[in-house]
């Protein structure tokens, strides 16, 4: 148990509609960043948080969006939701925003968009 | 995008050492090796990171060439929880943002 938290589990919906993947980090980090893992895409960075502001992006669509609150969970939000975004998200956390420093991911949140 | 080069897979008997090389030539100064495994589809979990010197902890060694251009990571006696997919990542050279590769897929072999 990597102390990084992901809700919900699995997810369906529909395309067009929008959701919301809800992610905690361990007690204690202040940084958060989100990963895609789709079959055909392998495993891709999308954004990164650290403590509450945005530190980096990476591959993230513009129906994609992020945040990260005071207490600092984070949540990454999909619109328009299309069937190629069906994929594993997954959150990580580390105590800051040095390279030296390990991420420690979640279980992920399985989308599928039918 | 990906800065790494790995085997696309490789077979390892039980009990034995697992080296798995990872090519990064375009490393910069500052910018790290980590391993992580992923297990099925499980959340990515770490396992060494470096920087210049060789590591070892628990899980594995880390042997990074002197020009840094590659690495090596040892799973000195592999079990078959080990089977698994490793990813060699460089970090980013203005963060830490991990650029996944497509890994070597280890299967270790009873």
């Amino acid at each position: 148990d990597s102390g990084v938290t992901q809700t919900p589990k699995h997810l369906i919906t529909a395309t067009g509609q929008r959701v919301t993947l809800r992610c905690s980090p361990r007690s204690g980090d202040l940084s958060v960043y989100w990963y895609q893992q789709s079959l055909d895409q392998g495993l891709q960075f999308l954004i990164q948080y650290y403590n509450g502001e945005e530190r980096a992006k990476g591959n993230i669509l513009e129906r994609f969006s992020a945040q990260q609150f005071p207490d600092l969970h984070s949540e990454l939000n999909l619109s328009s939701l299309e069937l190629g975004d069906s994929a594993l998200y997954f959150c990580a956390s580390s105590l800051g925003g040095g390279q030296d420093l390990e991420q420690f991911f979640g279980p992920g949140t399985r989308l599928t968009v039918l | 995008d990906a800065k790494t080069t790995q085997p696309p897979s490789m077979d390892c008997a039980e009990g034995r050492a697992a080296n798995l090389p990872c090519n990064h030539s375009t490393i910069s100064g500052n910018e790290y090796v980590y391993w992580y495994r992923q297990i099925h589809s499980q959340g990515p979990q770490y396992i060494i990171h470096g920087l210049k010197n060789n590591e070892t902890n628990e899980m594995a060694s880390l042997i990074i060439t002197e020009d840094r251009k590659s690495s090596t990571l040892i799973l000195p006696h592999a079990t078959l929880r080990d089977t698994a997919v490793y990813y060699c990542i460089v970090t980013a050279n203005t963060g830490n943002q991990f650029y996944f590769g497509t890994g070597t897929s280890l299967t270790v072999i009873p």
